[in-house]
């Protein structure tokens, strides 16, 4: 158990529409960064937010964006669905922005895009 | 996007066996760290490493560092049922960010 939660669990989309998930870090993480895992591949780094501003983005289009709130929950927000979309999302908070890279995940939102 | 090989790519074993599983990388990395995710949760961390040539042991798990920063390996001694699961590298460089480079995972299947 890491203290880390995401919501919802699993939700279903049609192609063309917007989704918006929630992650709320574990207590005293200031900083979160979310992946997108495909079947069978290891997680995809998507962007990482700290003190409420995106700190690095990885290879994911703007339709993929997010927002950190003040008590450090985040949201990801993905518009104009694809089918390829269709991932487990997960988030990760991490006590601060630092060095050593260890991150905490959540059980991940599963998304399906039909 | 990159990702680290890892492998094997899945391995059955008996319970009680010793197993060991690497990961390399063309990338030099600050930070080794090792996960586990069983089916419908998010990765656990179970170790990692700061420190080229660094070994570091979580009960029956042992990871090392390479002396090269490009590799680490994870070993897990008397495996037992509940080891069940993917195993996950990840690399860490320090300057981008908290971003993890994963590798492409390794199944593990323990009979009894």
């Amino acid at each position: 158990e890491t203290g880390v939660t995401q919501s919802p669990t699993h939700l279903i989309k049609t192609r063309g529409q917007q989704v918006t998930l929630r992650c709320s870090s574990q207590s005293g993480h200031n900083t979160v960064s979310w992946y997108q895992q495909a079947l069978g591949q290891g997680p995809q780094f998507i962007f990482q937010y700290y003190r409420e501003e995106e700190n690095g983005r990885g290879n994911f289009p703007p339709r993929f964006s997010g927002l950190q709130f003040p008590n450090y929950s985040s949201e990801l927000n993905v518009n104009a669905l694809e089918l390829d979309d269709s991932a487990l999302y997960l988030c990760a908070s991490t006590i601060t922005i630092g060095q050593s890279g260890e991150q905490f995940f959540g059980p991940g939102t599963r998304l399906t895009v039909l | 996007g990159q990702q680290l090989n890892q492998s094997p790519q899945s391995m059955f074993i008996q319970e009680g066996e010793d197993v060991s599983m690497n990961c390399t990388s063309s990338s030099i990395f600050n930070t080794w760290l090792w996960y586990k995710q069983e089916p419908g949760e998010g990765p656990v961390l179970l170790i990692a490493l700061y420190k080229a040539g660094e070994l570091t042991s979580n009960g029956r798990l042992t990871a090392q560092f390479g002396i090269t920063r490009k590799d680490s390996f994870l070993n897990i001694s008397a495996s037992i049922p509940s080891d069940v699961g993917i195993y996950f590298c990840a690399g860490h460089t320090a300057g981008t960010a908290s971003k993890l480079t994963f590798g492409t995972g390794t199944r593990l299947q323990v009979t009894l």
